[in-house]
């Protein structure tokens, strides 16, 4: 099946750093990504949509130049949280629909728990 | 605005009972609605894609029905075990590589 990694699973950091998240899609070509931040009992809420070679989608409230999103390849899309703060702690999770078909389906990265200092 | 509602509280289950989970929602016509599993610490895992022209879908232990009418979806896990012990979102889409919203979840513990 369709495999989704994320790098790193877990990091610290200092307020004020930058962290840069990876995710590739290990087994499969994806020309969409999605990126979704998850806060403690609430629901996935979807940050942005990463397209391969093109400038990212941003959702209503989300700061596109606080979260930086580079979709290089086919199987790799990054976001880079800048200058982050205490409030963007939050568990980072990316997905990628398995390209060249019409599934609706995503496949979703094991997460990124960040925890900003 | 769009909302989905899946019941934030957690579903308490018996062992070897059948799990019935429900999703509604409103201000929403989706194309197709999908379950997820999602464990702690961990990314969601895809179970079931439902569309909006399918009356029930089954895999496994796994029931799945839609009634656009009503906006609900109903999960059922059949002979449930506690391995089944974990938050299960429900998610609607409206086609094609567009985004999915998804419900906070449920909750699903099985008691041995």
């Amino acid at each position: 099946g369709a495999v989704v990694s994320q790098h790193p699973s877990r990091v610290i950091c200092k307020s004020g750093t930058s962290v840069k998240i990876e995710c590739r899609s290990l087994d499969f070509q994806a020309t969409t990504m999605f990126w979704y931040r998850q806060f403690p009992k609430q629901s996935l809420m979807l940050m942005a949509t990463s397209n391969e070679g093109s400038k990212a989608t941003y959702e209503q409230g989300v700061e596109k130049d606080k979260f930086l999103i580079n979709h290089a390849s086919l199987t790799l899309s990054t976001l880079t949280v800048t200058s982050a703060h205490p409030e963007d702690s939050s568990f980072y999770i990316c997905s990628a629909n398995e390209g060249g078909g019409t599934t609706d389906t995503q496949y979703f990265g094991p997460g990124t728990r960040l925890t900003v200092l | 605005s769009q909302k989905i509602e899946q019941n934030s509280e957690a579903l308490n289950i018996q062992e070897g009972k059948t799990a019935t989970l429900t999703c509604n929602y409103t201000n929403y016509s989706p194309a197709y609605l999908q379950w997820y599993r999602q464990d702690p610490g961990r990314g969601p895992v895809f179970l079931l894609l439902i569309r909006e022209n399918e009356k029930e879908k089954r895999k496994e232990r796994l029931k799945v029905t839609f009634d656009t009418t009503l906006k609900q979806s109903l999960f059922h896990i059949t002979a449930s075990q506690p391995a089944d012990s974990a938050t299960y979102l429900c998610a609607l889409g409206s086609g094609g590589y567009q985004k999915v919203t998804f419900g906070i979840g449920t909750k699903l513990q099985v008691i041995p």
